[in-house]
């Protein structure tokens, strides 16, 4: 089946720091893959996908990339912000058999000034 | 172009009671889905539509259903509120199926809160 292994928080860095937060995945087929995040009070919003193999997807300095090899998509950021504080959530999808989306537990990411 | 809209905002009702949830999708989208969001469970499927058709559903019990209109939006219902249903829960919408299309934008979520 499909599932999503995301790293345990939570996670509290200072600011201009180096993130990493892992995700793992397992599949049946070809999955697209995700990132959310999720600021308090709030809903998710999509932070970047891949949609193949070796995809890099990017947005707002965040990166991952879609590992095959290892079944990853493991989420970076060079320099994080106080306002990068939030939830993120590792996500998989895939289109082939329906638009159902697998979520991981999330991880909670603290940065302090 | 506006967003994914959830309705009400927080909601709270009794043990025994049932409720419904009502999403409107951004304009052009033709799949929901809902998620039940819990601190214990996480983020968990409820169930999809697509041209009022559900087309996937989770591993919830029946007292948890849903529809959707011909204009795409949609409802759900809880039957017969128990505690443990207490739950922030959240709509997400997309064009529909298919590798291209499965994006999904999330509604800020109705939060549930049964007595």
């Amino acid at each position: 089946g499909n599932s999503v292994t995301q790293m345990e928080g939570p996670v509290t860095l200072s600011e201009e720091a180096f993130l990493t937060i892992n995700c793992t995945y397992t599949a049946t087929g070809y999955p697209s893959l995700f990132w959310y995040v999720q600021y308090p009070g709030e809903g998710l919003q999509l932070l970047l996908k891949a949609t193949k193999a070796d995809d890099k997807g990017s947005n707002k300095g965040f990166e991952a990339t879609y590992r095959k090899e290892t079944t990853s998509f493991h989420l970076e950021k060079g320099s994080v912000q106080v306002s990068d504080s939030a939830v993120y959530f590792c996500a998989l999808s895939d289109p082939r058999t329906g638009n159902q989306f697998y979520f991981g537990t999330g991880t909670s990411l603290t940065v302090i000034p | 172009k506006a967003g994914v809209t959830q309705t009400p905002r927080y909601l709270i009702k009794t043990r025994g009671q049932q409720v419904t949830l009502s999403c409107s999708p951004i304009s052009g989208h033709r799949s929901v889905s809902w998620y039940q969001q819990t601190p214990g469970q996480g983020l968990q499927f409820l169930f999809e539509y697509f041209s009022e058709t559900q087309r996937n559903k989770g591993n919830f019990p029946g007292r948890f259903s849903g529809r959707q209109f011909s204009n795409s939006r949609s409802e759900m219902n809880v039957s017969t509120l128990e505690l443990g249903d207490s739950a922030l829960y959240l709509c997400a919408s997309s064009l529909g199926p298919g590798i291209s299309y499965n994006e999904q934008f999330f509604g800020p979520g109705t939060r549930l809160t049964v007595l």
